[in-house]
C-alpha cells in the first residue's frame, strides 16, 4: 500500500534551518511529484513547493524562494525539504503529499511533521 | 488570505444536507478541476472529491461535488456526526504554477 512516512517533530531556534524527510513506499517513486504543504496552528493549508523525483527539478512560490530547498534520494525513495532562516511564524505542521500531475489531486499525504520555532 | 474563498463555517443537524461553496478565478477554477479534502481533528487532509465530482474509492456517496465557471461546491447529504471536520477546496493555478487552497470550512454537526 502507498505510504509517505515523515520524520519526527522538531524544535528549532530562530535563524536556524530544519530538514524534514518523507520516505515513500508502495508505488513507483519516480512517477509522482512530491509536494510540500504546511499548516500553521489553527490555520489553513499553504503550498510550499514541489519536486519532480525523476529529474530533481523543483519549483516553489515566490514567498519561499531562497529559503526552501527540496531534494530527493531516488535510491531510498525519499524526498527532503529544508527550510532556512526560521522565524516564529514558520511554526507549523509540514506535510508531504504526492501528486501525479497538475491536473491530478493530492491522493496520499504524510502524517505531518510538527516544527516549532522557539528560542 | 487564501486564493480560493470559502465560508469559514457551516452547520447542520444529523440527516440534513449541507453545501460548502468555493470561489476562485479564471487562473484556477476557471481553467482547472477542483479537489476537496476533509481534515479531521489532528489528522492530515484526506482526498474527498477529485476532478470536480469524482469520489475516490471508499468515500461514501453522501459526498458530491460540482463546479461551474469559477466556482465549485461540495454537498454532503444525510449528515452524520463523523462528518464534523474542516473541508478545503483546492485547484491548480496557472499563474502561480502550483496548487491553491481555500481557507477551509469548519463543519459542525449540531
Amino acid at each position: 500500500q502507498v505510504q509517505l512516512v515523515q520524520s519526527g517533530a522538531e524544535i528549532i531556534k530562530p535563524g536556524a534551518s530544519v530538514n524534514v524527510s518523507c520516505r515513500t513506499s508502495g508505488y513507483k517513486f519516480l512517477s509522482y511529484f512530491i509536494h510540500w504543504v504546511r499548516q500553521a496552528p489553527g490555520q489553513g493549508l499553504e503550498w510550499m513547493g514541489r519536486i519532480n523525483p525523476d529529474s530533481g527539478v523543483t519549483n516553489s512560490p515566490l514567498k519561499f524562494q531562497g529559503r526552501v530547498t527540496m531534494t530527493r534520494d531516488t535510491s531510498i525513495s525519499t524526498a527532503y525539504m529544508q527550510l532556512s532562516s526560521l522565524r516564529s511564524d514558520d511554526t507549523a505542521i509540514y506535510y508531504c503529499a504526492r501528486r501525479l500531475s497538475p491536473a491530478a489531486p493530492f491522493d496520499f499525504w504524510g502524517r505531518g511533521t510538527l516544527v516549532t520555532v522557539s528560542s | 488570505q487564501s486564493v480560493l474563498a470559502q465560508p469559514p463555517s457551516a452547520s447542520g443537524t444529523p440527516g440534513q444536507r449541507v453545501t460548502i461553496s468555493c470561489s476562485g478565478s479564471n487562473s484556477n477554477i476557471g481553467e482547472n478541476t477542483v479537489n476537496w479534502y476533509q481534515q479531521l481533528p489532528g489528522t492530515a487532509p484526506k482526498l474527498l472529491i477529485s476532478f470536480n465530482s469524482h469520489r475516490p474509492s471508499g468515500v461514501p456517496d453522501r459526498f458530491s461535488g460540482s463546479a461551474s465557471g469559477t466556482s465549485a461546491s461540495l454537498a454532503i447529504s444525510g449528515l452524520q456526526s463523523e462528518d464534523e471536520a474542516v473541508y478545503y477546496c483546492a485547484a491548480w493555478d496557472d499563474s502561480l504554477y502550483g496548487p491553491v487552497f481555500g481557507g477551509g470550512t469548519k463543519l459542525t454537526v449540531l
